[in-house]
C-alpha cells in the first residue's frame, strides 16, 4: 500500500539552528500539507501546497517557515531559526484531489529544540 | 471563532459494545467532515468522509452521521474490539481543497 514517508523520525536541534524536515508524498498525489502537533495538544494546520506554490498557510506559518518541492518526489519544511516552542511532532500529508478526498499522513518527525 | 469539541472525557467500553463518539462545532459551516484514528506517536489515519448533503455514511463496522442543523457528527464503532483502542479525531473542511481543522480528539479504550 502506498504511504507517505517522513525523515528523520526524530530530530534534536539547538535553539536558533535551522532544520529541514523531509517528506516523500504518494507519487500520484497533487496536494501536499504540513501539520504539527505539540505534545498533548491537537493537530494544527501549517501550510498547503499545490502546483508548486503555497495555496494556504496558517498564522503559525510565519517567516521562519518555508516549504519547497525541490524535485518531483520530495516535499520539505524548513524552520530557519528554531525556538523552544517549535518542539512538536510534524506531519506531512498528501492527497490526490484535496483533503475532501482521502488524505494520507506520514508517521511524523518529532522535533525537539533544546 | 471556530470551535470543535469532542467528548472531553476518555471513553471506556466493553468489548463487543458499540462506541459512540461526538463531535460538535460552532461558528463554522463545513462542507466536509472527516474522522481519523491516531495511535500514540503516529500520524492520523483517515477513516471516513461525509459531505454536508449526506446524513449517514458506513464502512464496515464504522458509521458516521452528520447533522448540519445541530452542527454535530456522531461516530459509531459497532462490535468494538480492543484493537479499536486509539484516539479518534474529528476534522472539518469548508471545501475539498481547504485546510483540515482538527478537533482535540477522544481517547477510546475497549476493555476485553
Amino acid at each position: 500500500e502506498p504511504e507517505v514517508t517522513q525523515t528523520p523520525s526524530h530530530q534534536v536541534t539547538q535553539m536558533g539552528q535551522e532544520v529541514i524536515l523531509r517528506c516523500v508524498p504518494i507519487s500520484n498525489h497533487l496536494y501536499f500539507y504540513w501539520y504539527r502537533q505539540i505534545l498533548g495538544q491537537k493537530v494544527e494546520f501549517l501550510v498547503s501546497f499545490y502546483n508548486n506554490e503555497i495555496s494556504e498557510k496558517s498564522e503559525i506559518f510565519d517567516d521562519q517557515f518555508s516549504v519547497e518541492r525541490p524535485d518531483g518526489s520530495n516535499f520539505t519544511l524548513k524552520i530557519r531559526s528554531t525556538k523552544l516552542e517549535d518542539s512538536a511532532m510534524y506531519f506531512c500529508a498528501s492527497s490526490r484531489s484535496g483533503l475532501g478526498a482521502e488524505a494520507f499522513f506520514g508517521q511524523g518527525t518529532r522535533l525537539t529544540v533544546v | 471563532s471556530q470551535k470543535i469539541e469532542q467528548n472531553s472525557e476518555a471513553l471506556n467500553i466493553q468489548e463487543g459494545k458499540t462506541a459512540t463518539l461526538t463531535c460538535n462545532y460552532t461558528n463554522y459551516s463545513p462542507a466536509y467532515l472527516q474522522w481519523y484514528r491516531q495511535d500514540p506517536g503516529r500520524g492520523p489515519v483517515f477513516l471516513l468522509l461525509i459531505r454536508e448533503n449526506e446524513k449517514e455514511k458506513r464502512k464496515e463496522r464504522l458509521k458516521v452521521t452528520f447533522d448540519t442543523t445541530l452542527k454535530q457528527s456522531l461516530f459509531h464503532i459497532t462490535a468494538s474490539q480492543p484493537a479499536d483502542s486509539a484516539t479518534y479525531l474529528c476534522a472539518l473542511l469548508k471545501t475539498s481543497y481547504d485546510k483540515v481543522i482538527f478537533g482535540p480528539g477522544t481517547s477510546l479504550s475497549v476493555i476485553p
